[in-house]
């Protein structure tokens, strides 16, 4: 079983909505967790990083939250535009490993 | 522009042969990272390197390689290729200053991908 599961797998959603993205994870003992976004085709780009102390943490229009006691974490995108159109990834890093542990992804599709 | 560089940008060869990928990382990074990505997989961790040395083994198998150089590019050499290998192929780098795990003040930099085509 992956240590790290988002959902939903994907959704789409009109411009200018707001969306949530969810990821759950059993990575044990918990360092810090991570929000990618990856446009098709290319490098994932890091949006946020977030400690066990750390509830939220804001991007521009991507805001992520951190529940820590439940293993939970969301990312929410405002006001969505086109250009937010791809997957957005959660990675957890257990303290003292240096392996990573990566969710599959949320595929966002904005459309006009 | 996130300063790390993979070689080439697309490849195709044929089962059973060796390919080598290149990336150079950002300047100043010492640890790189590879990565595998194949299209009903989300992102596989195969190996890390900090400053020439290996630090972290991921699901990668016998059939790869890697290395970091002198000048702190790596290559990655995957043989006897099938065609379940086929996939796109990432490199990251981070700063850092013993190539442990990744704190949450060390962002870490992902190259544009190597895709990689076996026939």
């Amino acid at each position: 079983k992956n240590q790290v599961e988002q959902s939903p797998q994907s959704l789409i959603i009109l411009e200018g909505k707001n969306c949530t993205l969810q990821c759950n994870y059993t990575v044990s003992p918990f360092s810090n967790l991570r929000w990618y976004k990856q446009d098709t085709g290319r490098g994932p780009v890091s949006l946020t990083i977030m400690t066990f102390s750390e509830n939220t943490k804001s991007n521009g229009r991507y805001t992520a939250t951190l529940d820590a006691d439940t293993k939970q974490s969301s990312l929410h995108i405002t006001a969505s535009q086109l250009s937010d159109s791809a997957s957005y990834i959660c990675v957890v890093i257990a303290y003292g490993n240096n392996r990573l542990a990566f969710g599959k992804g949320n595929q966002v599709v904005v459309i006009p | 522009d996130s300063g790390v560089t993979q070689t080439p940008k697309h490849l195709i060869t044929a089962t059973g042969q060796r390919v080598t990928l290149r990336c150079s990382p950002r300047s100043g990074d010492l640890s790189v990272y590879w990565y595998q990505q194949s299209l009903d997989q989300g992102l596989q961790f195969l190996i890390q390197y900090y400053n020439g040395e290996e630090r972290a083994k991921g699901n990668i198998l016998e059939r790869f390689s890697a290395q970091q150089f002198p000048d702190l590019h790596s290559e990655l050499n995957l043989s006897s290729l099938e065609l379940g290998d086929s996939a796109l192929y990432f490199c990251a780098s981070s700063g850092g200053t013993s190539g442990g795990p990744l704190t949450s003040t060390d962002t870490q930099y992902f190259g544009p991908g190597t895709r990689l085509t076996v026939l």
